[in-house]
Formats: structure tokens, C-alpha cells, sequence
């Protein structure tokens, strides 16, 4: 009865490959989020999709590229692995997409991603 | 410009004491919500409290209670009578009307550590 989850919890490669980190919800929520959070904590939004459409790309590198199937599934592609890609990669959802900005967002467990 | 501010960094405090984290945030909207996060060991990021900018009504959720003051933008957090289970970080954060992205905008947060 996980509310979001994400896959996996861990991932650790090498410079250069290509990773994919993957985010599901079950809440029937319309908006899903990328949150990066860096080694001093700080949380910084990236990417959101209101119902498979992109609302928000903060000025993240092309290399990182969102793919949402369906409304309850938000998965992140990352190309040519750097190492400030390394952090926690946080998915989050809220519930209505003709209110954003108002609704609570609600986070999946985080994917630790280290770059070797 | 739009900011939160977490000016404490850390806090360590024994058992039982009372804790206040404060926030101070910055919006030129009128229409503006506010949030408490925590940030356990565990890493996941547990949703505390959402207000928006025309309730300035203090809220108390058993030994939380938040008080929000639109003539000073702050949004502080007290936690009463402090239990180890509160050690953690704290995530003050913000959104805005304006926007309509959704777009959470996240203080440093405040590391609590609360002794035995």
C-alpha cells in the first residue's frame, strides 16, 4: 500500500553510463515531481508533469530527460553520468493539477545515486 | 524574488526540552502556501503541515505546534516536550499562486538533535 515509491533505493555506477530511476504512485494524483536533494541537503525541484505533460524544467542539464507513460508513473533518465550527478533523487505527487500551488506533495522514499 | 530562509543550521537539545525552528520566507504574492517537512535518519521526507497565506490561525498537532505571522513572514515550528523520535532535519518550504507550477521552494533546513 506504498502511496509513491521509487526504484531503486540505491544505485551506484560508473562516469559516463546511463541510468534510469523509476517512480510510481497509487495515490490517483495528476502532478508528479523530480526533486534533487545535493550533499549539504538543500532540495532543489527539477522536473514536474501535470497528467503526462511537462509543467516545470528547472534549467537541468539535457542529459537529464523525464518520461511520464501514464499520470501515475514519472521515471527519469540520465545520460552520460557526471560526478555532480551524485545525490538523492526524490519523486514526489499531488493530487490536483488545475490547482498546482496548492496542493501538498506528498514524496516517495528517495534513490541515493552515487557516481563513481 | 521568492526565498526561504532556515537560519538555524542545527539545534541539539536534551529530552524533554521545548525546541522552536524558525522560517522566515519571501513572496511578493498576496496568494502563497507554506509547508513543514521532516527529514528522519531514514532519509525519507514525511509531509507535517500545509497553511495557506489567508489562515493566520496557529495550529498545535499534539506536541507540534506552528505559529505564522504574515507582519514578520515567518512560519516557526515549536515541538514541546522533545522525544529522540524528533531527531531529524526540518524542511521549511514554500509555494506561490502566481506560479501555478507547483513549484516548492525549499529552505537549507534546520538538523535537530535531540539528546537523551
Amino acid at each position: 500500500d506504498t502511496a509513491v515509491s521509487q526504484t531503486p533505493k540505491y544505485l551506484v555506477t560508473q562516469m559516463g553510463n546511463d541510468k534510469s530511476i523509476k517512480c510510481e504512485q497509487n495515490l490517483g494524483h495528476d502532478t508528479m515531481y523530480w526533486y534533487k536533494q545535493d550533499s549539504k541537503k538543500f532540495l532543489k525541484i527539477m522536473f514536474s508533469y501535470n497528467n503526462k505533460e511537462l509543467i516545470i524544467n528547472e534549467t537541468v542539464p539535457n542529459r537529464f530527460s523525464p518520461k511520464s507513460p501514464d499520470k501515475a508513473h514519472l521515471n527519469l533518465h540520465i545520460n552520460s553520468l557526471e560526478l555532480g550527478d551524485s545525490a538523492v533523487y526524490f519523486c514526489a505527487s499531488s493530487p490536483y493539477g488545475t490547482r498546482l500551488g496548492t496542493d501538498t506533495q506528498y514524496f516517495g522514499p528517495g534513490t541515493r545515486l552515487t557516481v563513481l | 524574488a521568492q526565498k526561504v530562509t532556515q537560519a538555524q543550521t542545527e539545534i541539539s537539545v536534551v529530552e524533554k526540552e521545548d525546541v522552536t525552528l524558525d522560517c522566515v520566507y519571501e513572496t511578493r504574492d498576496t496568494t502563497y502556501y507554506l509547508f513543514w517537512y521532516k527529514q528522519p535518519p531514514s532519509g525519507e521526507l514525511v509531509f507535517l503541515i500545509r497553511r495557506n497565506s489567508f489562515d493566520e490561525q496557529n495550529e498545535i498537532s499534539g506536541r507540534y505546534s506552528w505559529n505564522f505571522q504574515k507582519s514578520t513572514s515567518s512560519f516557526n515550528f515549536t515541538i514541546t516536550a522533545s522525544q529522540v523520535v524528533d531527531s531529524a532535519v526540518y524542511f521549511c518550504a514554500l509555494t506561490f499562486g502566481s506560479s501555478n507550477t507547483g513549484k516548492l521552494i525549499f529552505g537549507q533546513g534546520t538538523t535537530l538533535q535531540v539528546k537523551p
